[in-house]
C-alpha cells in the first residue's frame, strides 16, 4: 500500500518570506498524482497544486511551487512571498492512475505566519 | 461557485446513540468520497461511491458504520452505535470523474462529531 509521510509537524514562516513543506512517499508504481491541500482553520480542504508523475517540470501556481525528485520518491512545496492568509494546515497526497483508486493524505504540516 | 454541502456542521451525541451525516456533492460530480479526520491527523477514506455503487469501503467498520448514496446523488454517512472514538471530523468530497485524470477533490466543510 502507498503511504505518505510529512515529517514536520509544524513550521513558521515570517511573512514576505520563503517556505518549504517536505513529503515523502512509498510507492511501487511508476505512474502516479501527487497534491498539495491547504486546510485552513475551521475551512473545508482546498487544492494548492498538483503534479503528474510522468512529467519532468516541476509544477507552479503563483507563489507556490514544488521540486518534484521522483527517483527519491520526494515531492516539497514550496510558498514564496508568504502571506498571512497562508497560514494553514498543509496535507501532502497520492493518487494512482487505477481507476477508483482512493487518495492518501500525509499526516499534514502546521503552517504558521508571523507578521 | 458550486461547493460541496455537508450537515449538520457540529453534533455532540452521548455513547451509544445513533447519529447520521448528509452529503451533498456538486452538482455531476460521479464521485463521492467520505473521509474521516481525526484531530491532527490526516483524512483517512472510510467509503468511495461511483455513481450508487461502492468502490472501496475497506476502512469503513461495517459493523456500526453505514452509508449509502441511492440515487447516485447525495449520500448518507450513519454510526450506530457511536463510540468514543469516533470523535473525529467527517469530511465529505466529490470529483468529477473517478479516475485521477481529472484529480480534483472538492471537499465540504465537513460535520463535526463529539462522542460524550
Amino acid at each position: 500500500a502507498q503511504t505518505v509521510t510529512q515529517s514536520q509537524p509544524e513550521m513558521s514562516v515570517q511573512e514576505a518570506e520563503t517556505v518549504t513543506l517536505s513529503c515523502t512517499y512509498d510507492t511501487s508504481e511508476s505512474d502516479y498524482y501527487l497534491f498539495w491541500y491547504k486546510q485552513p482553520p475551521s475551512r473545508q480542504m482546498i487544492l494548492v497544486i498538483r503534479q503528474e508523475a510522468y512529467k519532468q517540470q516541476n509544477a507552479t501556481e503563483n507563489r507556490f511551487s514544488v521540486n518534484f525528485q521522483k527517483a527519491a520518491k520526494s515531492f516539497s512545496l514550496k510558498i514564496s512571498d508568504s502571506q498571512l492568509g497562508d497560514a494553514a494546515m498543509y496535507f501532502c497526497a497520492y493518487r494512482t492512475v487505477e481507476y477508483g483508486n482512493k487518495l492518501v493524505f500525509g499526516a499534514g504540516t502546521i503552517l504558521r505566519v508571523k507578521s | 461557485e458550486a461547493e460541496v454541502a455537508q450537515s449538520p456542521r457540529y453534533k455532540i451525541t452521548e455513547k451509544s446513540q445513533a447519529v447520521a451525516f448528509w452529503c451533498d456533492p456538486i452538482s455531476g460530480h460521479a464521485t463521492l468520497y467520505w473521509y474521516r479526520q481525526i484531530l491532527g491527523q490526516g483524512p483517512e477514506l472510510l467509503v468511495q461511491f461511483q455513481d450508487e455503487s461502492v468502490v472501496d469501503d475497506s476502512q469503513l467498520p461495517k459493523d456500526r458504520f453505514s452509508a449509502e448514496r441511492l440515487k447516485g446523488v447525495d449520500s448518507t454517512l450513519k454510526i450506530q452505535p457511536a463510540e468514543l472514538g469516533d470523535s473525529a471530523m467527517y469530511l465529505c468530497a466529490s470529483s468529477l470523474d473517478g479516475t485521477p485524470l481529472i484529480g480534483e477533490l472538492f471537499f465540504g466543510e465537513g460535520s463535526r462529531l463529539t462522542v460524550l
